[in-house]
């Protein structure tokens, strides 16, 4: 039984500098989600794919954030040009569709620094 | 505009010393209030779902109950290995998607 997988686990990375990572979801889910969360605080929301469409972004995701899901299994996140303040742990999250049950399974997460 | 506030935002128990979390949360149109626990370093891991007031879940020494304005999760009899941050989160209705969590309590259970 394989959960959500992400990689890499940790990135540091000098600010300016392009960062890319990769979130493979449950096998058989559809959905999938990628959330941001720093120290003390909990996820907090930034999009959501249905197969392979986009259906949902938050304002936190600025013009340079970028999230794919070109075949509808794995997704990536990109950030371009990062600053400190993108120091956060990234996470992804998969779920099924279900009427009735509505769980998302999160992945161990990307941790990025800044410097 | 949805919100989820947990309290206490820090809980120091003696090993067997029964207490509870809450969780309150002002939503348009709730679709469901999850539970999860994240361990230091970790990815949350799902908890419990509760989908409509009076509803109550329960896996080994925890227990989640839902009102139409909080929830609680009791835990009875901790043990150290139950030390972690219990994170609450709301699905809102109207079709969103994501999930609203709260802060999360930190719960340090003591031998």
């Amino acid at each position: 039984d394989t959960g959500v997988s992400q990689d890499p686990r940790h990135k540091i990375t000098k600010r300016g500098q392009n960062v890319t990572f990769r979130c493979d979801p449950i096998s058989e889910h559809n959905r999938l989600y990628w959330y941001r969360q720093t120290l003390g605080q909990g996820p907090e929301f930034l999009t959501y794919f249905q197969n392979e469409a986009q259906l949902e972004k938050s304002r936190l995701l600025s013009d340079r954030f970028s999230a794919e899901r070109p075949k509808g299994s794995f997704s990536t996140l990109e950030i371009q040009r990062t600053e400190q303040g993108d120091s956060a742990m990234y996470l992804c999250a998969s779920s099924n569709w279900d009427r009735v049950k509505y769980e998302q399974y999160f992945g161990p997460g990307t941790r990025l620094t800044v410097t | 505009e949805d919100q989820v506030t947990q309290s206490p935002e820090a809980l120091r128990l003696q090993e067997g010393e029964s207490s509870s979390l809450n969780c309150s949360y002002t939503v348009s149109g709730l679709r469901g209030l999850f539970w999860y626990r994240q361990d230091p370093g970790k990815g949350p891991e799902f908890l419990f779902t509760l989908y409509s007031a009076g509803e109550e879940k329960e896996k080994e020494r925890l227990k989640a109950t839902l009102t139409k304005k909080e929830s609680f999760l009791h835990i009875t009899a901790p043990k150290p290995e139950d030390s972690a941050t219990y994170l609450c989160a709301v699905r809102p209705g109207g079709g969103a998607q994501k999930l609203v969590f709260g802060q999360g309590t930190r719960l340090t259970i003591n031998p």
